[in-house]
């Protein structure tokens, strides 16, 4: 199962929105609404930001949100704030059974 | 307070076997399906695997990198979950973290991850 993938690197500034893509295949991303997003900064363990493509848990901002089309999804961070800064990563359960992650995006607030 | 606690890393050399565990507490463990997660240092996130709940039949799934080496497992009784590593390679070196996998394959709850390096 190869890895999805997702741009090396994103930037923006203060106030600006980004969007980071995940493109797979029609066996992962395109072919479940199962899709998250995760947000790691350094030293720590990552965190679910986005389920089920679009969903946001308690308690995440309403600055991110998800969506996808055919086999690419998005996370989209709006209002960007120095906070935001930090790696990205997402991933999709796979008609293998299996889950798979994006290799990550190195977002910098500039 | 939920919380996942890792444990069990540490040295191993290429070749030897080792056993993490994962210690749940502040939520129902028996209702939820367990998941590993590893990430190399300075690398990306790579799943491991996971184990179903019992009430999905309690049966696993494993990344090919790992499928006849590692197995997980799991004790409702304790509130463990187990990664059983055997035969580990160089390339296994990582931080492994033990999570909760929801019904739609998201993980949402994390621990703070074990190091794992195999090293001669």
């Amino acid at each position: 199962q190869s890895a999805l993938t997702q741009p090396a690197s994103v930037s923006g500034s203060p106030g600006q929105s980004i969007t980071i893509s995940c493109t797979g295949t029609s066996s992962d991303v395109g072919g479940y609404n199962y899709v998250s997003w995760y947000q790691q900064h350094p030293g720590k363990a990552p965190k679910l930001m986005i389920y089920e493509v679009s969903n946001r848990p308690s308690g995440v901002s309403n600055r991110f949100s998800g969506s996808k089309s055919g086999n690419t999804a998005s996370l989209t961070i709006s209002g960007l704030q120095a906070e935001d800064e930090a790696d990205y990563y997402c991933s999709s359960y796979t008609s293998s059974s299996a889950v798979v992650f994006g290799g990550g995006t190195k977002l910098t607030v500039l | 307070e939920v919380q996942l606690v890792e444990s069990g890393g540490g040295l191993v050399q290429p070749g030897r076997s080792l056993r993490l565990s994962c210690t749940a507490s502040g939520f129902t463990f028996g209702d939820y399906a367990m998941s590993w997660v590893r990430q190399a240092p300075g690398k990306g996130l790579e799943w491991v695997g996971f184990i179903r709940s019992k009430a999905y039949g309690g049966t696993t799934e494993y990344a090919a990198s790992v499928k006849g080496r590692f197995t997980i497992s799991r004790d409702d009784s304790k509130s463990i979950a187990y990664l059983q590593m055997n035969s580990l390679k160089t390339e296994d070196t990582a931080v492994y973290y033990c999570l909760t996998m929801t019904t739609t394959f998201a993980f949402d709850i994390w621990g703070q991850g074990t190091m794992v390096t195999v090293s001669s």
